[in-house]
C-alpha cells in the first residue's frame, strides 16, 4: 500500500503563532492531496486540498504548499487559535483510484493559550 | 444540506459475531467509501461503492463486505468478529464531480 508520513506525530504552538504540519508521500503518480482535521469524537473535516499541477493553494487562514520534488506536502495555519486544536492529516490519492484516499498517522496540534 | 449520517454512532459485540453498519451519504452523492480508524494503524481504505457497484477495494479479509442501495446508501458488514476489529468505522461520500470526500461522525465498534 501507500506511504503517507509526518514528520512529527504532535505539535504545540502558542496562540496566535502560525503553525506548520508536514507530510511527506512516497508515490510521485499521486495526483490530489487532502488535509484534513480530526477533532475528538468527531469524524475527519476536509481543510483544503490541492492538485499535483499546483504548488500553493490559500484558504481561509490555511495555505498547502506542495514539493513533488521531494515528495513533500505542508499546511501552513496562520494565527493559530484554541479551536485549531485537533488531529491533522494528510491524505493522497492516485490516478483512476476513485474515492481512495491514502491517509497518513496524523499530527496531533496543541494551541496553548 | 444534510451531511454524512452514520449510525449507529457506537456499538458493543462478542467475539464471533457478526455487526452491520449503515451509512447515509449527503443527498446527491453517488460514491460511498469506507475505512476502518485505529490509533495503531491510523485510517485505512476497506472499500467504495458507486452506484450500487464495489469499484475499489482495500486490503482487508472477507470477513469485511458492503453493499449501496439505490437511494445510494451503503452497509458494511463484519462477520465472525475479532477483537482487533474494535475501531471507528467511517464513512466518507462524493459526489461524482468532487473529489472532496466528506466523513461521517464514524460508529465506534467494540468487540469483547
Amino acid at each position: 500500500g501507500e506511504s503517507v508520513g509526518l514528520h512529527l506525530p504532535t505539535l504545540s504552538v502558542q496562540e496566535g503563532d502560525n503553525s506548520i504540519i508536514n507530510c511527506a508521500y512516497s508515490n510521485s503518480a499521486s495526483d490530489y492531496f487532502i488535509w484534513y482535521k480530526q477533532e475528538s469524537g468527531k469524524g475527519p473535516q476536509f481543510i483544503i486540498d490541492i492538485r499535483s499541477n499546483m504548488d500553493k493553494r490559500q484558504g481561509q487562514r490555511v495555505t498547502v504548499l506542495l514539493n513533488k520534488t521531494v515528495k513533500h506536502l505542508s499546511l501552513q495555519i496562520a494565527a493559530t487559535q484554541p479551536g485549531d486544536s485537533a488531529v491533522y492529516f494528510c491524505a493522497e490519492t492516485l490516478p483512476n483510484t476513485g474515492n481512495q484516499f491514502y491517509f497518513g498517522t496524523g499530527t496531533s496540534l496543541t494551541v496553548i493559550p | 444540506k444534510a451531511g454524512v449520517t452514520q449510525t449507529p454512532r457506537y456499538l458493543i459485540k462478542t467475539r464471533g459475531q457478526q455487526v452491520t453498519l449503515s451509512c447515509s451519504p449527503i443527498s446527491g452523492h453517488r460514491s460511498v467509501s469506507w475505512y476502518q480508524q485505529t490509533p495503531g494503524q491510523g485510517l485505512q481504505f476497506l472499500f467504495e461503492y458507486f452506484s450500487e457497484t464495489q469499484r475499489n477495494k482495500g486490503n482487508f479479509p472477507g470477513r469485511f463486505s458492503g453493499r449501496q442501495f439505490s437511494n445510494s446508501r451503503s452497509e458494511m458488514n463484519v462477520s465472525t468478529l475479532e477483537l482487533g476489529d474494535s475501531a471507528l468505522y467511517l464513512c466518507a461520500s462524493r459526489s461524482e464531480m468532487n473529489t472532496e470526500a466528506f466523513f461521517g461522525q464514524g460508529t465506534r465498534l467494540t468487540v469483547v
